[in-house]
Formats: structure tokens, C-alpha cells, sequence
């Protein structure tokens, strides 16, 4: 089977500096990959992607990183900000339609 | 609003009832999924619906039961659960093509066995 892991569970950051969540794959097949924000109470709600063709892609104050060589996906937010807290999920998509999803990091933003 | 929404949003149900969960997509996709969200744990992929045709189950338990009647609604039905079912059951969406495979998820059902 496949398995989405992350590096830390936990994440705490001041208010303005910049977070760096890291999560690695196992599955080199894997063609897709989506980062995901789940706050209390609420579904988790989508930041990102990135097509394994890519190694960098870009969004407003959050950038996602592809290093296939050693399957490792990271999601930096830019300025942190106290509504950023929320538990951060990154999840791989096979050719099978398949998504697996990480454990999570909470990240806690300290103002 | 992501466009999926979930009814019940919260349910209590004992070991012999029987009760269905439902989710309703608005956005036009053609893939529907159950999650499974536990405390500590990944989200557990349970069951993909791609074109209404059941395509994954993830060696879900027989008393997890899903219907996908149209590409717009998906049905998780329960019967005899047991107390480690209680959990957080998460509907999503998706296209199949395209630029972006994103999905979209509903808020939940939180669900209790007793």
C-alpha cells in the first residue's frame, strides 16, 4: 500500500514569520499532489497542488515544493497569520484516482 | 461552502440501528468519495465513485454499505456498527480530467456509536 507521512506533528511559529510544513511519499507512481488546511469543526479545504511535472508551484503567500528524487513534498506559508492555525494535510494521488492523505501537522500560530 | 454538503451533521446510534448518511455535490464533478477521519490517524479512503461505478473499497467492513444513485449524490449506509466506527465521515468531489484533480470536501458527519 501507499503511505503520506509527515515530519513533524506539531508546529508552533510567531506571528509574520514564515512556516515550512514537510511531508514525505512512498509511491514514485504517484502523479499528484494537493496540500489541505483543516480547521476545528470543518472539512478539510484545499491551499495547493502540484502535477509531478513540476517541482515549485506558487500561490498567494503559500508555495509548494516537489523533490521526486527523494519523494518529499513541503508547503511554505509566507507572514504567518493567527488564521492560519489549523491543521495542514498533504495528500498523493495515484493513477487509480486514489488519494492518501498524511497524518497532519498542527500548526499553531503565536501572535 | 464548498458546494458538498452533509446531512446529519452530527449522529448518535446504537450498535443494532440502522441509519444513512448522505452527501450532495453541486459542483458538477464526476467522482464522489467516503472518508474515514479518526483522531491521530490519516484520512482513510473507504469508497471512490467514478461515473457512478464503485471503483475502490478499501477493504471497508460489510456494515459500511455506499450507494451512488447519480453523480451528484452518495449514500453511506450503517448497520450493526461497532463502538471503533465512531468517527468523522467526510464526503468529497472531484472531476476525473482536467487541470486539477482538487477535491472538494463537506463539512462532515460526526458520528458516535454507543
Amino acid at each position: 500500500g501507499e503511505s503520506v507521512g509527515l515530519h513533524l506533528p506539531t508546529l508552533s511559529v510567531q506571528e509574520g514569520d514564515n512556516s515550512i510544513i514537510n511531508c514525505a511519499y512512498s509511491n514514485s507512481a504517484s502523479d499528484y499532489f494537493i496540500w489541505y488546511k483543516q480547521e476545528s469543526g470543518k472539512g478539510p479545504q484545499f491551499i495547493i497542488d502540484i502535477r509531478s511535472n513540476m517541482d515549485k508551484r506558487q500561490g498567494q503567500r503559500v508555495t509548494v515544493l516537489l523533490n521526486k528524487t527523494v519523494k518529499h513534498l513541503s508547503l511554505q506559508i509566507a507572514a504567518t497569520q493567527p488564521g492560519d492555525s489549523a491543521v495542514y494535510f498533504c495528500a498523493e494521488r495515484n493513477t487509480g484516482n486514489q488519494f492518501y492523505f498524511g497524518t497532519g501537522t498542527s500548526l499553531t500560530v503565536i501572535p | 461552502e464548498t458546494g458538498v454538503t452533509q446531512t446529519p451533521r452530527h449522529l448518535v446510534m446504537g450498535m443494532t440501528n440502522k441509519k444513512s448518511l448522505k452527501c450532495e455535490q453541486h459542483l458538477g464533478h464526476n467522482a464522489m468519495y467516503w472518508y474515514k477521519q479518526s483522531a491521530k490517524k490519516p484520512l482513510e479512503l473507504m469508497f471512490v465513485y467514478n461515473f457512478k461505478e464503485q471503483t475502490e473499497n478499501n477493504s471497508v467492513p460489510s456494515r459500511f454499505s455506499p450507494e451512488c444513485p447519480n453523480s451528484s449524490h452518495l449514500f453511506l449506509h450503517l448497520h450493526t456498527l461497532q463502538p471503533e466506527d465512531s468517527a468523522l465521515y467526510l464526503c468529497a468531489s472531484s472531476h476525473l480530467a482536467g487541470s486539477s484533480y482538487e477535491q472538494y470536501f463537506g463539512p462532515g458527519t460526526r458520528l458516535t456509536v454507543t
